[in-house]
């Protein structure tokens, strides 16, 4: 079965600063991958997918995902970070690509900006 | 354009008693999930459906909790009795259904179960 490793359950950065979230997943085929935020009392928003292609993929808000299947590795970053981008970063790893099967998530990264 | 709604937003309910959770996709979309966020095990899928069929139930925790989708554009999840450990947030997500289609996500219903 299919898993998702986000390491820092939380990650504090200046406004202004670069940003890095890391995940890590478990998958014996291509995978299909997916960074999704979630703001307070909100649902999921996607950010941005990998399917095939291009290892490095843009979203949206300025964000963009590096696929390395060396690392089994897609993290997230962005070269400055807004303190509207406080919020939780769910990656998650699906079987099709997420429109006829269901994802399995990470458990998450708390963002804090901090002013 | 609505997205995927859910209802009700808030449920507070006794331990015991029947909840009733429901979701309406976006029109079009043939795919339906069910997900369970909790802080100790995060986001779970709990049951998907493809044109209103349930394709894989596995993630439903126990026979308390059972899904349904009588058309294209409802479904309900449905927990009875109700216990304490239901408490999370579900939400519902919906999408076209094929390889490389978004998943989009309703607002969520955050049940207390006392």
């Amino acid at each position: 079965a299919q898993s998702v490793t986000q390491p820092d359950i939380h990650i504090t950065v200046s406004e202004g600063a670069s940003l890095e979230l890391r995940c890590n997943y478990s998958y014996g085929a291509t995978p299909y991958l997916f960074w999704y935020v979630q703001s307070p009392g909100q649902g999921l928003q996607l950010l941005l997918k990998y399917f095939s292609g291009d290892t490095l993929v843009q979203g949206i808000k300025g964000f963009e995902a590096e696929f390395k299947r060396s690392q089994s590795s897609f993290n997230l970053r962005k070269p400055s970070v807004h303190w509207s981008d406080a919020a939780e970063y769910f990656c998650a790893v699906g079987l099709s690509g997420g429109g006829a099967d269901g994802l399995t998530f990470g458990k998450g990264t708390h963002l804090i900006i901090q002013p | 354009d609505a997205g995927v709604i859910q209802s009700p937003r808030h449920e507070v309910t006794e331990m015991g008693q029947e909840v009733t959770l429901r979701c309406k996709p976006i029109s079009g979309h043939n795919s339906l999930f069910w997900y369970r966020q909790t802080m100790m095990r995060g986001l779970e899928l709990l049951i998907y459906f493809n044109n209103n069929v349930p394709i894989d139930d596995s993630g439903m925790p126990e026979d308390r909790f059972s899904a349904k989708m009588p058309n294209a554009s409802f479904s309900t999840l449905k927990i009875q009795p109700s216990e304490p450990r239901d408490s999370a947030v579900y939400f519902c997500a919906s999408s076209l259904g094929q390889v490389g289609n978004e998943q989009f996500f309703g607002p969520g219903t955050r049940l207390t179960v006392l």
